[in-house]
């Protein structure tokens, strides 16, 4: 079956420092790729997606870029900032309204 | 900007209750769906809900579980006799069914069964 595996946390990083979370899946086709964010107290908020190989989301100063060679969805950054600092997600759906897949969630902190 | 919306916020029970989770998904959206996460784990699939059945449901989702969308905004989860394996965060979420299929989530219900 579908399946996401993202790096293990939690990631602290200084402010202004670069970030990247990594993501990989398994998947049977050509699904669509995910990130999910989840400030403290909150729901999970849509960061960004991509639909096909090649494709980058963006979203905030994130980018993720669909690497269907490698299987791999990573979550960059170039300046994160404290208000940055919440769970990240990686997920996959197949096409259509099926539901997402999700990695463990990668939790970020950044300090001033 | 419209939000999916769920209550209540943390819902504390008695192994054996029942409890209802409720959650308002952003009008106009076809698609609905409960997921849940116990702590420190995944976000876990149970059910998806389109045109007033369930179209898809994970193994989690057993003879237990219940959906329903009673009126025209509010999509339910019902427990019957929960467990202690129960306590979880639930989200809500729902999809407008076009094209990017992105699904908007509530902030969730804490579940705790003591």
């Amino acid at each position: 079956g579908n399946s996401v595996t993202q790096m293990e946390g939690p990631v602290t990083l200084s402010e202004e420092a670069f970030l990247t979370i990594n993501c990989t899946y398994t998947a049977t086709g050509y699904p669509s790729l995910f990130w999910y964010v989840q400030y403290p107290g909150e729901g999970l908020q849509l960061l960004l997606k991509a639909t096909k190989a090649d494709d980058k989301g963006s979203n905030k100063g994130f980018e993720a870029t669909y690497r269907k060679e490698t299987t791999s969805f990573h979550l960059e950054k170039g300046s994160v900032q404290v208000s940055d600092s919440a769970v990240y997600f990686c997920a996959l759906s197949d096409q259509g309204n099926t539901p997402l897949v999700f990695g463990k969630g990668t939790r970020l902190s950044v300090i001033a | 900007e419209p939000e999916v919306t769920q209550t209540p916020s943390h819902q504390v029970t008695q192994m054996g209750q029942e409890v209802i989770l409720r959650c308002v998904p952003i009008s106009n959206h076809l698609y609905f769906y409960w997921y849940r996460q116990i702590l420190g784990q995944k976000v876990e699939f149970l059910v998806s809900f389109y045109n007033n059945e369930i179209s898809e449901k994970s193994e989690i989702f057993d003879d237990q579980f219940s959906v329903e969308r009673p009126d025209g905004s509010n999509f339910t989860l019902k427990i019957r006799s929960t467990k202690l394996e129960d306590s979880a965060m639930y989200f809500c979420a729902s999809s407008p069914g076009t094209i990017g299929f992105e699904q908007y989530f509530g902030p969730g219900t804490r579940l705790t069964v003591t």
